[in-house]
């Protein structure tokens, strides 16, 4: 069976990096596509970025200058870093594999809640 | 850019059926570029229908979503409407011209 597993710090104060991975188990890495997505306590879901099977990442334009999506293939997992954190970036995250088309994410991990404060 | 709106809220009592929009303000829906989540209280979303239509594996066929290029609108119908089906529902699209992925604000689904 296919899962996303992902773990990270769930505190962090404000001005650090967020730091989150997200494990592939059962399924092709480079075979797909890898997203990240986050959600506010209380608020709707938010892209933050993406990976390709061959490293190409993209970003969430409000976010892109702090976002780093990589990825590890010889582990089978995927990461991402969010810099100069403020408590606007306080959320779940979820990690996702990415359909190409249509976009889309038939997988999901079971979420990260990020908290950020002082 | 574009924006996806839904209402906040619909519901209706078991049995019946519900329906939630979806409504893209520029551009146009492609027939298959929307896609519609499930999330239960405390849960992860998980995928309903992508392509507009297609259900994802296990879900059941009381779940249909559909597009009216007139309204430039999409829509998801769940019919025989049973508690279990309480959660929030976000429809999503992809930018293709600026890459980016747009998502719905949300509609909560009660059962009355």
């Amino acid at each position: 069976q296919v899962q996303l597993q992902q773990w990270g710090a769930g505190l962090l104060k404000p001005s650090e990096t967020l730091s989150l991975t997200c494990s592939v188990y059962g399924a092709s890495f480079s075979g797909h596509l890898w997203t990240w997505i986050r959600q506010p306590p209380g608020k709707g879901l938010e892209w933050i970025g993406e990976i390709t099977q061959g490293g190409s990442t993209n970003h969430n334009s409000s976010l892109r200058s702090r976002v780093t999506i990589s990825a590890d293939m010889s582990k089978n997992h995927f990461s991402l870093k969010l810099g100069s954190v403020t408590a606007a970036d306080t959320a779940v995250y979820y990690c996702g594999r990415r359909v190409a088309t249509p976009v889309h994410v038939d997988l999901w991990g079971q979420g990260t809640l990020v908290t950020v404060s002082s | 850019n574009f924006m996806l709106t839904q209402p906040h809220s619909v519901s209706g009592s078991p049995g019946k059926t519900v329906t939630i929009s979806c409504t893209r303000s520029g551009g146009s829906f492609v027939s298959n570029s929307v896609q519609w989540y499930q999330q239960r209280p405390g849960s992860a979303p998980t995928t309903l229908i992508s392509g507009s239509n297609l259900r994802s594996s296990g879900v059941p066929d009381r779940f249909s979503g559909s597009i009216d290029s007139s309204s430039n609108s999409a829509s998801l119908t769940i019919s025989g409407l049973k508690t279990e089906d309480e959660a929030d529902y976000y429809c999503q699209s992809y930018d293709t011209v600026n890459h980016l992925w747009v998502f719905g604000g949300g509609t909560k689904v009660t059962v009355l």
